[in-house]
């Protein structure tokens, strides 16, 4: 099903390399975010766009940059100043408003080599 | 700050019994909760939310402000409900602070 893409689905880095995470969504939605997902911690927000051209740090940004040229695209890129990257990545996307539920891909599983 | 606490980890029952996943929160302004489910092999999806104040699945969830609590209920599980719960609070104008989640496993 459509909605939210997230590629790839899993990924490797190697230590000192960077990695970027594909988002792309067709729902017409103002609103993206990206999550990442650890076992026993739930979802913790990493950074989150509301229009083009601009998004906020999440809670944890540190080691983690983002884009958004275009309203269906908002790619994560790990840098390698992120100690600890290996973890599952959700990418969302949302209407703008605190009453608006947020739809999620089906996420990206990243490892280090 | 904002914080969602979700007490268990795992609960475990059988199939037919009641079952509250519980949920607290802490929050200075107007509280949005929600709950999000994620069933084996699929995406995360909401659940529901309080503003709605709707069933699904047989689920309901009711806000207690008293308490800060947002627990969610059903009054007989079934095993097709096995899956992660979290909960989730409106933390600004559209982002959302989660809880760490709780597995529910409904045995037969």
């Amino acid at each position: 099903d459509g909605g939210i893409t997230q590629s790839p689905k899993y990924l490797f880095r190697k230590e000192g390399q960077n990695v970027t995470l594909s988002c792309e969504q067709n729902l017409n939605h103002d609103a993206m975010y990206w999550y990442r997902q650890d076992p026993g911690q739930g979802l913790r927000l990493i950074y989150y766009s509301q229009i083009v051209n601009d998004f906020q740090k999440g809670d944890i940004a540190e080691g983690y940059s983002v884009s958004r040229e275009k309203k269906e695209s908002f790619p994560l890129t790990v840098t390698s100043a992120q100690k600890n990257p290996t973890a599952f990545y959700l990418c969302a996307s949302s209407i703008e408003g605190r009453y608006q539920p947020q739809h999620f891909g089906d996420g990206t599983r990243l490892s280090i080599l | 700050a904002q914080r969602v606490t979700q007490p268990e980890k795992l609960l475990s029952v059988f199939k037919g019994a009641p079952v509250e996943l519980k949920c607290n929160y802490s929050y200075s302004g107007s509280p949005e909760l929600f709950w999000y489910v994620q069933y084996s092999r699929q995406r995360l999806q909401l659940l529901l939310r309080h503003i709605s104040r709707e069933s699904i699945k047989g689920f309901t969830a009711d806000l207690n402000k008293g308490e800060t609590s947002f627990h969610l209920k059903k009054p007989f599980a079934q095993e097709e409900d096995s899956a992660m719960y979290y909960c989730a609070l409106a933390s600004g104008y559209s982002t959302l602070t989660f809880g760490k989640g709780t597995m529910l496993l409904v045995s037969p």
